[in-house]
């Protein structure tokens, strides 16, 4: 089964709000987080990563917060914007895993109203 | 965009016939993968490779098989095509497996007949 998965199917927040995407993984051992966006039509875009040892990285008007503790990952975007709308899903590896380690989550649906 | 070029990019097929996608890089990253993405499923690992003429199967890999015979090629086979291989199948690639981002093409929309 899915030991990657998303609280919400659909999120829908307004243009210039702040966005919170979450994501709950159940396999304590995954020692390496990535999220993903993708577009209708494309394929998915990296957006930013964390390794197990932080708690925290930022990207450019995101950051991804890790907390080990619930086994819970999120995406925040600062500030959304019309060309944030798309499905952002995360991933996970088991520390125990090779290059075949990934599982990813469904994705939820991150709707921008204007 | 990372270099990689999927084709076809759209393909209708019949049942019990063969097809193959093909992955192009231009990065010359050592691993690649074909993942398939399905409604209700997050992406699912079919086989991937770990160097030139290297493969292992993946999560789905049953009625697929996959050739590496270059760096920069990956093809995927769907040597006798069912509908239930109806899907968007994904190439990607990554540095060092793994411990880095892969990084995905566009994906080629399959249906089955």
């Amino acid at each position: 089964g899915e030991s990657v998965g998303l609280h919400l199917p659909t999120l829908s927040v307004q243009e210039g709000d702040n966005s919170i995407i979450n994501c709950a993984y159940s396999n304590s051992a995954s020692d390496y987080f990535i999220w993903y966006k993708q577009e209708s039509g494309k394929g998915p875009q990296f957006i930013i990563d964390i390794r197990s040892n932080m708690d925290k990285r930022q990207g450019q008007r995101v950051t991804v917060l890790l907390n080990k503790t619930v086994k819970h990952l999120s995406l925040q975007i600062a500030a959304t914007q019309p060309g944030d709308s798309a499905v952002y899903f995360c991933a996970e590896r088991n520390s125990g895993g090779g290059a075949d380690g990934l599982t990813f989550g469904k994705g939820t649906h991150l709707i921008i109203q204007p | 965009d990372a270099g990689i070029t999927q084709s076809p990019r759209h393909k209708v097929t019949e049942t019990g016939t063969p097809v193959t996608l093909r992955c192009h890089q231009t990065e010359n990253h050592r691993y690649m993968y074909w993942y398939r993405q399905d409604p209700g499923h997050g992406l699912r690992l079919i086989h991937y490779s770990y160097g030139v003429k290297d493969t292992d199967k993946g999560e789905v890999s049953d009625g697929y098989s996959v050739s590496r015979s270059k760096t920069e090629d990956f093809l995927l086979t769907l040597e006798s095509a069912t509908s239930s291989q109806t899907s968007v199948y994904f190439c990607a690639i990554s540095a060092s497996g793994g411990n880095s981002p892969l990084h995905f093409g566009n994906g080629t929309r399959l249906t089955v007949t």
